[in-house]
């Protein structure tokens, strides 16, 4: 089982380019989030889709876009990567809100 | 924003000791609080999804509680072994915007051999 699969795992980004960043699931979960984890930060939700079609604002969402065409794809996008957004991305999908969260792996994003 | 604290937020142990840590919240509008474990390296993996006041779970060495009323849960791990250093991260979920996570910002726990 794949579980929860996030591409590229590494990226180092120049100030004002963009990129995205792939969340994959394969577990038929409705409901998948977007976090950085900064030093002393803890997880801070950025974007989380409770359903295809579907996107909602976290705690951080500033910078960062959203979508999810497909039920088992979250895509997020940095229209214009700033050095503040140098993070480990941590992407998760959960059945529903009250079963346990599968993490990916996490995408370590460098912005110079 | 909510406030979810864990604490401590590191712990040294030997081997062979018991070990436990708290994760505190608000206890109004509580609607279920989950722990993971975090390996260095490696993604968050689910413990425990606890729901009730008074929940108690148990997986292998490591238990976990639950007090909604006062707003704590505790992590208990028995016997400490080398493989249980992680950060442990508790997340709460609230009424009325359930599909939020708020994390602790996790308590690191290193067992020496």
């Amino acid at each position: 089982n794949a579980g929860v699969t996030q591409t590229p795992k590494f990226r180092v980004l120049k100030t004002g380019q963009s990129m995205t960043l792939l969340c994959a699931q394969d577990m038929n979960h409705e409901y998948m989030y977007w976090y950085r984890q900064d030093p002393g930060m803890g997880l801070r939700l950025i974007h989380y889709s409770v359903g295809e079609g579907t996107t909602a604002k976290g705690e951080v969402p500033d910078g960062y876009n959203v979508s999810r065409l497909k039920k088992q794809n979250f895509l997020l996008g940095l229209e214009s990567a700033a050095p503040s957004q140098t993070s480990v991305y941590f992407c998760a999908s959960s059945f529903t809100v009250n079963t346990e969260a599968f993490f990916g792996q996490g995408t370590r994003l460098t912005v110079v | 924003i909510l406030n979810v604290e864990q604490s401590p937020q590191s712990l040294h142990v030997q081997e062979g000791d018991s070990t436990n840590f708290t994760c505190s919240f608000p206890s109004s509008n509580f609607y279920a609080l989950h722990w993971y474990r975090w390996e260095t390296a490696k993604s968050p993996e689910a413990l425990f999804v606890m729901t009730l006041n008074g929940d108690e779970k148990k997986k292998g060495r490591i238990s976990a509680t639950l007090n909604t009323k006062e707003g704590y849960s505790y992590l208990y791990i028995k016997g400490s072994q080398p493989e249980d250093s992680a950060t442990y991260l508790c997340a709460l979920l609230i009424l009325y915007n359930f599909n939020k996570f708020y994390f602790g910002s996790g308590t690191k726990l290193n067992v020496k051999p």
